[in-house]
């Protein structure tokens, strides 16, 4: 079965600080996908990246970055100088060519990690 | 682009009464849309696949009578709450996806669904 594990619940921080967010992976196929999302205290869910798993170069967008390590099955995302802007709750996700052929199409999303940013 | 919307963002509603959440996705056609659940500081819970023309996929645990889900067209799906009772409060999120199984899943802003 796939699981994503997102071990920090919360994390706070002062503003301009860089602050990274585990995530952790498990899946037994070798084709799968892995996003991550932005959920503000509006609610809406914001896509901010998706990664293959054959893709292992790491991606930066701004302030931005995320680091993919198949060795340790982990898609951790870093915000460097962060913002109050960035305050939300952020959601790791794995979709894996097993669920689909098992009929599922699911995405399966880790507990989220709460950022707060502080002035 | 990649734009999803969901009417309405609040509900309130009396117990025993039925609610519809429209999801569209505007600016391009989905081919599998998905209804989600999520309680207070909690993540998100699948409740249903639907794909245009098709019944919907459950996931287990989900009542099909009580949760209806049409996939009319391929840019809208509705959930209906039938016989709403206070504990199917919550905050429902659809999404949308165009392609196949490892396209990027696009979220609606949410409803946010009180019962009383």
């Amino acid at each position: 079965a796939q699981k994503v594990t997102q071990a920090q619940t919360e994390i706070s921080v002062v503003e301009k600080e860089d602050v990274t967010l585990d995530c952790v992976y498990e899946t037994r196929d070798t084709t799968y996908y892995l996003f991550w999302y932005k959920q503000p205290p509006s609610g809406e869910l914001v896509f901010l990246i998706r990664r293959n798993s054959f893709d292992e170069q790491n991606e930066i967008s701004g302030r931005y970055s995320w680091n993919f390590q198949k060795s340790t099955s982990s898609f951790n995302f870093t915000i460097t100088a962060s913002q109050v802007v960035d305050s939300a709750v952020y959601f790791c996700a794995l979709s894996a060519l097993g669920d689909i052929i098992q009929g599922a199409q699911k995405l399966v999303f880790g507990q989220g990690t709460r950022l707060t940013i502080n002035p | 682009g990649a734009v999803v919307s969901q009417h309405p963002s609040w509900v309130i509603c009396k117990s025993g009464t039925s609610v519809k959440i429209e999801c569209r996705s505007l600016d391009f056609q989905a081919t599998t849309m998905f209804w989600y659940r999520q309680f207070p500081k909690q993540s998100l819970m699948l409740m249903a696949t639907s794909n245009e023309g098709s019944k919907a996929t459950y996931e287990q645990g989900v009542e099909k009578d009580k949760f209806l889900i049409n996939h009319a067209s391929l840019t809208l799906s509705t959930l209906t709450v039938t016989s709403a009772h206070p504990e199917d409060s919550s905050f429902y999120i659809c999404s949308a996806r165009e392609g196949g199984w490892g396209e990027t899943q696009y979220f609606g802003p949410g409803t946010r669904l009180l019962v009383l």
